[in-house]
């Protein structure tokens, strides 16, 4: 089946840092790819959808300037939290695929 | 109204019993339908498709009803290993793709 690589699993930046978060198929090419984020005890919210060789398309108050997004090949899709801020710690995971969507094992990220 | 909606639980069901969680959507241009399962801390990982015609794997019977713009998963003979959340999801087609995501239902088989 399809396999989704992130990386990393765990991060700790401090406050105004940036952090890159890697996103990538494994065993198949994904022109498309999503970026999720989870706060605890909710659901995944679709923060943008990211296409390769064009602009990232992000969903409504998600700041581009603050959540970078590059794909750059079929197989690999990278967020970056720029300047992140202890709001911004979270729960990052991308998925990828045609049906039913194959996810990353997510991003556990603590801003301090 | 929410774009998907679930009833957030928890669940608490012995084990052996059989459990129903329901669904709701509010678009009725979705198009694509899923259940997936989501341990603590963990990623997601799909269960199932749904499909209009309802499927079955295993113990697991997902149904769609596109008239009352719900979907259902069943769990017969509930092991612990059934323990989770379980999350709906329902992708729309506008443009590009949109998935939305349930917030999930959380179920504990108790011995």
């Amino acid at each position: 089946g399809a396999v989704v690589s992130q990386h990393p699993s765990r991060v700790i930046c401090k406050s105004g840092t940036s952090v890159k978060i890697e996103c990538r198929s494994l065993d198949f090419q994904a022109t498309t790819m999503f970026w999720y984020r989870q706060f605890p005890k909710k659901s995944l919210m679709l923060m943008a959808t990211s296409n390769e060789g064009s602009k990232a398309t992000y969903e409504q108050g998600v700041e581009k300037d603050k959540f970078l997004i590059n794909h750059a090949s079929l197989t690999l899709s990278t967020l970056t939290v720029t300047s992140a801020h202890p709001e911004d710690s979270s729960f990052y995971i991308c998925s990828a695929g045609d049906d039913g969507y194959t996810f990353g094992s997510g991003t556990r990220l603590t801003v301090v | 109204r929410k774009e998907v909606e679930q009833d957030p639980g928890p669940f608490n069901v012995p084990e052996g019993a059989t459990v129903a969680f329901n669904c709701t959507y509010s678009n009725s241009a979705s198009q694509s339908f899923f259940w997936y399962r989501q341990d603590c801390r963990k990623e997601p990982k799909l269960l199932m498709s749904v499909y209009s015609s309802g499927n079955e794997d295993g113990r697991f019977t997902a149904q769609l009803n596109r008239a009352s713009q719900y979907i259902s998963l069943l769990i017969r003979d509930s092991k612990l290993s059934d323990s989770a959340t379980y999350l709906c999801v329902v992708t729309n087609s506008g443009g590009y793709q949109k998935v939305t995501f349930g917030t999930g239902t959380k179920l504990q088989v108790i011995p």
